[in-house]
């Protein structure tokens, strides 16, 4: 079965803190993608990133960027110089498998919150 | 624009009182699924449908139908509605791919409220 853990239920930083958000995942498929949504205030979802088990390379977009490291099941999200916008809960989702469809492991969710 | 919507948005109901929640999608996309959010348990799969007139259950799919008979069209049903149904609601689509990822889109939500 597969699996996401946030461990960080509510994290709060003031503007312009960088800030890790974690997310550990378990699965027993060799290939696999790896998201990050995310859900401001307003409620919809916001899709971020997808990354794929074979490519490994951080990746960098404005403030924000991704570790992802295999060997720990780790995919972790960083936010630098924060801004209050960034308040929000942010999902890691894990999705197995090629050939088919699967559905979205959620994690519980991070809750952000950015304060002047 | 390629989207998937949802309504209603917004829904407050009786306990019993039967349900409707449409999703529509127009990107010609073979799999929808349905997911509720609800707080500190992420988001869980309620019912997924690979084509027309294939669907099977999610990981909650109790007190729930669906039904897929056009592609473009995924309502969600609950028959008897219960206040633990009580919450927010996403519908999302994607591709079947034979390889690559199955990014899903998301419908904007749907909260819903049973007293």
């Amino acid at each position: 079965a597969q699996k996401v853990t946030q461990a960080q239920t509510e994290i709060s930083v003031v503007e312009k803190e960088d800030v890790t958000l974690d997310c550990v995942y378990e699965t027993r498929d060799t290939t696999y993608y790896l998201f990050w949504y995310k859900q401001p205030p307003s409620g919809e979802l916001v899709f971020l990133i997808r990354r794929n088990s074979f490519d490994e390379q951080n990746e960098i977009s404005g403030r924000y960027s991704w570790n992802f490291q295999k060997s720990t099941s780790s995919f972790n999200f960083t936010i630098t110089a924060s801004q209050v916008v960034d308040s929000a809960v942010y999902f890691c989702a894990l999705s197995g498998g090629t050939g088919t469809a699967s559905k979205l492991t959620f994690g519980t969710g991070t809750r952000l919150q950015v304060t002047l | 624009e390629a989207q998937v919507t949802q309504n209603p948005r917004y829904l407050i109901t009786v306990t019993g009182k039967k349900l409707t929640v449409t999703c529509s999608q127009n990107m010609n996309h073979e799999y929808m699924s349905w997911y509720r959010q609800d707080p500190g348990l992420g988001l869980r799969q309620i019912y997924y449908s690979m084509n027309v007139e294939v669907t099977d259950k999610g990981d909650v799919p109790e007190g729930y139908k669906v039904s897929r008979k056009e592609k473009r069209n995924f309502p969600l049903i609950l028959e008897s509605p219960s206040p633990n149904q009580t919450s927010l609601y996403f519908c999302a689509s994607s591709l079947i791919r034979t390889s690559g990822s199955n990014e899903q889109f998301f419908g904007p939500g749907t909260r819903l409220t049973v007293l």
